[in-house]
């Protein structure tokens, strides 16, 4: 089957933007979780949803940051006010269960300039 | 909060030979998870420990579960040029959040 899509796949935003980016998970994957993983690092943890139930948002660096899976399926983190520190890979995966196997999407590379 | 170490951060390899790279945590872990990622590409899944002192075989790749679950390692046998990547163990303590280390960087020369 079709598995973690992302888009956009690219994204450039002059500083001060707000952006908005995507993630459809699995089909019947009710864990869906968002990392930021920046140049030569690995993924960073950002927040995370069961259903539509936003559990642990931890992880967001501020509130500029927002994520939303109002029916329980797909997904989207917005920025606001886009800073050049936010200029990352975004990375979206999904899971049965909290704990089951992440599947990772391909990622949205947001460059901030 | 918890964090996760990977020793080498990078490690190039001759063709054919063997190599290892190594995950601790600060903190105990109930289960621990490692990830291959390609250049360009996402993270895919690989294996996930969780018993004390578990090992598990796939192919070339052994992965193993420190007796205090607090560290992995990952040892590749014969090396591939088609083992090039960034490994990434990724730790899960208390709670659903899993916590990655920084990756070992693989270069195999042919």
């Amino acid at each position: 089957g079709a598995g973690v899509s992302q888009s956009p796949r690219y994204k450039v935003a002059k500083r001060g933007q707000d952006v908005a980016l995507r993630c459809d998970p699995i089909s019947g994957h009710v864990s869906l979780f968002w990392y930021q993983q920046a140049l030569g690092q690995g993924p960073e943890f950002l927040t995370y949803f069961q259903n539509e139930a936003q559990l642990d948002k931890s992880g967001l660096p501020s509130d500029r940051f927002f994520a939303e899976r109002p029916e329980g399926s797909v997904s989207t983190l917005k920025i606001q006010r886009t800073q050049q520190e936010d200029s990352a890979v975004y990375l979206c995966a999904s899971s049965l269960s909290p704990v089951d196997t992440q599947y990772f999407g391909p990622g949205t590379r947001l460059t901030v300039l | 909060g918890q964090q996760v170490m990977q020793i080498p951060q990078y490690q190039h390899v001759q063709e054919g030979e063997d190599f290892t790279t190594y995950c601790n945590s600060s903190t105990t872990l109930s289960n621990i998870q490692w990830y291959k990622q390609r250049p360009g590409g996402h993270p895919v899944f690989l294996i996930q420990l969780v018993k004390s002192g578990e090992v598990k075989k796939q192919k070339r790749l052994t992965f193993q579960f420190g007796e205090a679950k607090k560290n992995s390692s990952l040892h590749i046998t014969a090396t591939q040029t088609t083992d090039v990547g960034t490994y990434f163990c990724a730790g899960r303590a208390a709670g659903n959040k899993l916590t990655f280390g920084g990756g070992t960087r693989v270069l195999v020369k042919p």
